[in-house]
């Protein structure tokens, strides 16, 4: 069964400095990886994903993320983190092998950026 | 193009009712997924819809049902509620569904049962 890891409940970074939330998933074939953020009281807003190729993906307000097969890691980066970027963050994974439209999630991470 | 839609945004309701969701894909989607999220489980796969057949389903009680309308536009049921339903309810739709697509989420339903 194919599973994500968020290890940290939450990450505390100053307004400027880089973010990282990190992520590790487990599945039987070949990951299609997501991150989704969520703000308060709000869906689920995409921010990037790993299909193939490349395994640094750019996405939506500045965030990347890093895929590293030998890992089984897609960690989540920032150059330079903003106060808007408070948010819960979700990493999740599909693989060939589950059903059609499955995500499987991590638990989240919720960000802290501070003034 | 318009998002997801969820509706209504907000529902109170008590135990042992029965409640209905409705979810309005974004238009030319044809997947359409339910998921629960709760601050204990997290994130949880309800079921999967595709041209109004249910294709997917995850682990949860018969008392959870949903379909699916010729305009994709899907609905879930929730029957006998318990407290432990109290949730908020996320609706995501894709192309087709395959693994490849990004889902879209819309704003949620959250459901209170007391």
């Amino acid at each position: 069964a194919q599973s994500v890891a968020q290890p940290e409940d939450q990450v505390n970074v100053a307004e400027g400095n880089p973010l990282t939330v990190k992520c590790t998933y487990s599945v039987s074939g070949n990951p299609y990886l997501f991150w989704y953020v969520q703000y308060p009281n709000r869906g689920l807003q995409f921010l990037l994903k790993y299909i193939t190729g490349d395994n640094l993906v750019k996405g939506s307000y500045g965030f990347e993320a890093e895929f590293n097969k030998s890992q089984t890691s897609f960690h989540l980066k920032k150059p330079s983190a903003l106060v808007s970027d408070s948010a819960l963050y979700f990493c999740a994974v599909r693989d060939l092998n589950s059903g059609y439209s499955t995500l499987t999630f991590g638990k989240g991470t919720m960000l802290l950026v501070s003034p | 193009k318009a998002g997801v839609t969820q509706t209504p945004r907000y529902l109170i309701k008590t135990r042992g009712q029965q409640v209905t969701l409705s979810c309005s894909p974004i238009s030319g989607h044809r997947s359409v997924s339910w998921y629960q999220q709760t601050p204990g489980q997290g994130l949880q796969f309800l079921f999967e819809y595709f041209s109004e057949t249910q294709r997917n389903k995850g682990n949860f009680p018969g008392r959870f049902s949903g379909r699916q309308f010729s305009n994709s536009r899907s609905e879930m049921n929730v029957s006998t509620l318990e407290l432990g339903d109290s949730a908020l309810y996320l609706c995501a739709s894709s192309l087709v569904g395959v693994e490849q697509e990004t889902q879209y989420f819309g704003p949620g339903t959250r459901l209170l049962v007391l």
